[in-house]
């Protein structure tokens, strides 16, 4: 089966701009989870899906961070203002439900300059 | 929160020998396992979980256990290869609550 599957892998900012991350899960997973990942540890999540609701986005710095998973298929992650600190590996990952193993994808690695 | 742990944050095995990683969980509740595989570039990928009804769970090269009592979690990996280097993440989970990862163990395999 196709893996989860993100775009861009790389994006290179300045600070203030825009950005978009993109990720299409597996098919059939209705669980979907975007995790933000800082060199040298593990991922920390941001924000989970179940189907269309964001069911837990605690994590999500909304004043400038947001999420949407129209159809319950797709997911789009923006972050608007970026500021120097978001720069790190964003990874989206999906799973059956929620108590199954999460499968990850290879993530987008943003630099903010 | 609860955190994940690591006792190693380096780890240098000699091919062909077996790899044991471990990995110490704070949260006595917690009730799922697991151990993820991250090449470098690559996101995190599943290896093998277990869940507080085991001690004990196998795949092919690796084994996972359980110690509730220490609240210690291990990955044996067997016949290490070189493309077991890697950085390996154990995560916890507690019910429907978030899972937690720790901070990782890089794996490198001496040819």
């Amino acid at each position: 089966e196709a893996g989860v599957v993100q775009s861009p892998r790389y994006k290179i900012i300045e600070k203030k701009q825009p950005v978009a991350f993109w990720c299409n899960p597996i098919s059939g997973h209705n669980t979907l989870y975007w995790y933000l990942q800082n060199l040298g540890q593990g991922p920390e999540l941001l924000i989970r899906y179940e189907n269309e609701e964001a069911v837990d986005d605690s994590q999500l710095p909304k004043d400038r961070f947001s999420a949407e998973r129209l159809k319950g298929v797709d997911s789009t992650l923006k972050i608007q203002p970026a500021e120097l600190g978001d720069s790190a590996v964003y990874l989206c990952a999906s799973s059956l439900d929620y108590n199954s193993p999460l499968h990850f994808g290879n993530g987008t690695r943003l630099t903010v300059t | 929160g609860e955190s994940v742990g690591l006792h190693l944050p380096t780890l240098s095995v000699q091919e062909g020998d077996n790899s044991i990683i471990n990995c110490a969980y704070s949260n006595s509740a917690s009730d799922y396992f697991i151990w993820y595989k991250q090449e470098s570039g690559k996101g995190p990928q599943f290896i093998i979980d277990i869940r507080s009804n085991m001690d004990k769970r196998q795949g092919q090269r690796v084994t996972v256990l359980l110690n509730k009592t220490v609240k210690h979690l291990s990955l044996q990996i067997a016949a290490t290869q070189p493309g077991d280097s890697a950085v390996y993440f154990c995560a916890e989970q507690f019910g429907n609550e978030k899972l937690t990862f720790g901070t990782g163990t890089r794996l490198t395999i001496i040819p």
